[in-house]
């Protein structure tokens, strides 16, 4: 069974570009959950997906992070326009159901210059 | 405000010698505890879990961790280290049954030397 899949790796972009990382969450998963770890620093929650709906959005820092599940299935979070301050690594997570166990993926890594 | 501290950014242990990594944490009622682990390239992978009763939980890879609520803390221990459990650690709070959102710490980096 795949796991938790996540692209890009790594992006690097210039401040004031825009980047879509996108999860694939493991088959058959209603919950889907974004986090981000800001260098050295913790791992921070920024939202949490039931099917296709936003559960808990309320880790997003700003209007310009955009999440979005059609379907309920795979998952993007883009980042527009980008600011140094976005730079980390983007984990994704995802449980069958509530009080599961998280899977979570390798993470994107994104660096904006 | 609720919070995860892991006040080591690096615990340095030789193989076989017992390690601990440390977490104490900040939160009202009755916290669900957790221990990630991540292997280089690879994602955060779970360990254990505290939810209730005993204080002592056993975990994957012969970690265990103990729950002490006087001292508000979460140590991870493994009683003999082996080189294969280098890696970086996250000890993690979920508030309650109702939310699956977790709180992190900042991490420990477990550096276990031949």
């Amino acid at each position: 069974e795949a796991g938790v899949t996540q692209f890009p790796s790594h992006s690097v972009i210039e401040k004031g570009q825009t980047v879509t990382l996108r999860c694939d969450p493991i088959s058959g998963h209603d919950n889907l959950y974004w986090y981000r770890r800001v260098m050295g620093k913790e791992i921070k929650f920024l939202l949490h997906f039931v099917k296709e709906s936003k559960q808990d959005e309320s880790g997003m820092p700003n209007n310009r992070f955009l999440a979005e599940r059609t379907g309920g299935t795979y998952s993007t979070l883009k980042v527009q326009p980008a600011e140094l301050e976005d730079s980390g690594v983007y984990f994704c997570a995802s449980s069958q159901e509530h009080d599961r166990e998280l899977f979570f993926g390798e993470g994107s890594r994104l660096t904006v210059l | 405000a609720q919070s995860v501290a892991q006040p080591e950014d690096q615990v340095n242990v030789a193989e076989g010698n017992p390690l601990t990594v440390k977490c104490t944490y900040s939160v009202s009622g009755n916290p669900y505890l957790f221990w990630y682990v991540q292997y280089p390239n690879r994602g955060l992978q779970f360990l254990l879990k505290y939810i209730t009763g005993d204080n002592l939980v056993k975990g994957s890879y012969g970690f265990e961790a103990e729950f002490n609520k006087s001292q508000t803390s979460f140590h991870l221990k493994k009683p003999s280290a082996l080189v294969s459990d280098s890696a970086l650690y996250f000890c993690a709070v979920r508030l309650d049954y109702n939310t699956d959102k977790l709180i992190f710490g900042t991490g420990t980096r477990l550096q276990v030397f031949p």
